[in-house]
C-alpha cells in the first residue's frame, strides 16, 4: 500500500506570510493523484488543491499552490498571504489511478500537520 | 451543486449498543460513497465504499458493517458497539467511475463508553 509523510506535525505563520507544509509518498505506479485537504475545527475535511501525476505543470488555487517533484515523490503545498481562516489541520492523500482494485478507491492520508496563523 | 449530509452530528452510545450512521446526497446521480474513520491525531482510514445500489465493499475486516437501500443514501450500522469503534466518522462522495476527486460531509462524532 502506498504510504504518506508528513514530517511536520505543527507548522506556524504570521498573518499574510508565507507557509510550506511538507508531504512525501512511496509508491511504484506511475499514474496517481495527489490532494491536499484542510480540516478545521468543525472537523470536516475540504478539498484545498489536487494534483494529477502525469501533468507537470504545479496546479495552483489562490493563494494555494504546490510544488510537485514526482521523482523526488514530494508533494508541498504553499500558503501565500496566510489568513486567520487558514488555521487547521492540513492532510495530503494519495490514490492511486486504478479502477476497480481496493486501493483505487481509498484516499491514503498522512498524518496531518497542524497549522497556526498568528496575527 | 452537490450537498452531503450526515446525521447525527454527535452521539454518544453504551458498549454493546446497535449502531446506524446516515449519509445522503443531494444534487447527483450514482456517485461512489465511501465511509471513512478517523481516530484522534491520525489521518482517515477508509472502511468501506460503494460504486451502486446494494454493492458494498470492505476495506478493513472490522465490527461494522455498510448498506446503501436507496443510490444516495449510505448507512453504517454495526450489531454490538466496541470501545475502540469511538471515532470521527466521515462520508465522502466522489462523481462516479473513477472520478478522483472525494468530497466529504461534516462528519459524526461517535464516543463508545
Amino acid at each position: 500500500a502506498q504510504t504518506v509523510t508528513q514530517s511536520q506535525p505543527e507548522m506556524s505563520v504570521q498573518e499574510a506570510e508565507t507557509v510550506t507544509l511538507s508531504c512525501t509518498y512511496d509508491t511504484s505506479e506511475s499514474d496517481y493523484y495527489l490532494f491536499w485537504y484542510k480540516q478545521p475545527p468543525s472537523r470536516q475535511m475540504i478539498l484545498v488543491i489536487r494534483q494529477e501525476a502525469y501533468k507537470q505543470q504545479n496546479a495552483t488555487e489562490n493563494r494555494f499552490s504546490v510544488n510537485f517533484q514526482k521523482a523526488a515523490k514530494s508533494f508541498s503545498l504553499k500558503i501565500s498571504d496566510s489568513q486567520l481562516g487558514d488555521a487547521a489541520m492540513y492532510f495530503c492523500a494519495y490514490r492511486s489511478l486504478g479502477m476497480g482494485s481496493n486501493s483505487g478507491y481509498a484516499l491514503n492520508f498522512g498524518k496531518g500537520t497542524s497549522l497556526l496563523v498568528t496575527p | 451543486s452537490q450537498t452531503i449530509h450526515q446525521w447525527p452530528a454527535t452521539l454518544v452510545q453504551p458498549v454493546g449498543s446497535p449502531l446506524s450512521l446516515e449519509c445522503t446526497v443531494e444534487g447527483t446521480s450514482n456517485p461512489n460513497l465511501y465511509w471513512y474513520r478517523q481516530a484522534a491525531g491520525r489521518g482517515l482510514q477508509l472502511l468501506f465504499y460503494s460504486v451502486g445500489i446494494g454493492q458494498i465493499s470492505s476495506e478493513v475486516p472490522q465490527n461494522l458493517s455498510a448498506s446503501r437501500p436507496q443510490d444516495r443514501q449510505f448507512i453504517l450500522s454495526s450489531k454490538k458497539l466496541l470501545l475502540s469503534d469511538s471515532g470521527f466518522y466521515l462520508c465522502a462522495w466522489s462523481p462516479g467511475a473513477n472520478q478522483e476527486t472525494q468530497y466529504f460531509g461534516p462528519g459524526t462524532r461517535l464516543l463508545v463508553l
